[in-house]
């Protein structure tokens, strides 16, 4: 079936530092890769997304490019705050966006 | 606006006891979700509705029932709570058409503390 792996972490930076959190999923077909964030206490909100081969996603400074050769989807952002704390999941989905599959969460801490 | 909401947001009950949560969306989706996040923080689906409609029930008792009286709400009732029913629990919704369209919207959560 589906599956989605990234590093759990946790990762601790310092502000301002680079950051790359890992994703590589296994899914038949060409499914559409998701990146979300939770931050304590709320729920998950959709942070990017790439919907075909080579698309990139980005949002607040945050990137990720989808590739199909290696079936990554890897999470940068080149200077993180410290109010990017958060909790982010990897997420796949086929068949319409009916079936979701998630990562299991990659936990950021940034120190200022 | 709230996309999806969820009500209650914290649910504190005894072992034994039946509850339910409640949960809306105002986005005009086809497919709904539940979802149980457990301690460490990792999102397992537990069922999916489209259209009123079972899709997904994934491996979970029989406790648990979903109810959909209409697109826009997806309930979840449970039976004779157990302590490792304890999590938070998240509802979603999405267009389910495929393509640009496949983004989930989430609740802000229900946390479920079974004593």
């Amino acid at each position: 079936g589906d599956s989605v792996t990234q590093m759990e972490g946790p990762v601790t930076l310092s502000e301002e530092a680079f950051l790359t959190i890992n994703c590589t999923y296994t899914a038949t077909g060409y499914p559409s890769l998701f990146w979300y964030v939770q931050y304590p206490g709320e729920g998950l909100q959709l942070l990017l997304k790439a919907t075909k081969a080579d698309d990139k996603g980005s949002n607040k400074g945050f990137e990720a490019t989808y590739r199909k050769e290696t079936t990554s989807f890897h999470l940068e952002k080149g200077s993180v705050q410290v109010s990017d704390s958060a909790v982010y999941f990897c997420a796949l989905t086929r068949n319409y966006g009916q079936n979701f599959v998630f990562g299991p969460g990659t936990r950021l801490s940034v120190l200022p | 606006d709230t996309a999806v909401s969820q009500t209650p947001k914290y649910l504190v009950t005894q072992m034994g006891n039946d509850k339910s949560i409640k949960c809306e969306q105002n986005l005009g989706h086809d497919t709904m979700y539940w979802y149980k996040q457990d301690s460490k923080k990792f999102l397992k689906i537990m069922f999916s509705y489209n259209n009123k409609e079972l899709i997904i029930n994934e491996t979970v008792p029989n406790r648990f029932s979903p109810k959909s009286p209409d697109k826009a709400h997806l309930n979840l009732h449970i039976n004779s709570l157990e302590l490792g029913d304890s999590a938070v629990y998240f509802c979603a919704s999405s267009q389910g058409g495929g393509g640009s369209t496949d983004t989930q919207y989430f609740g802000p959560g229900t946390r479920l503390t079974v004593l």
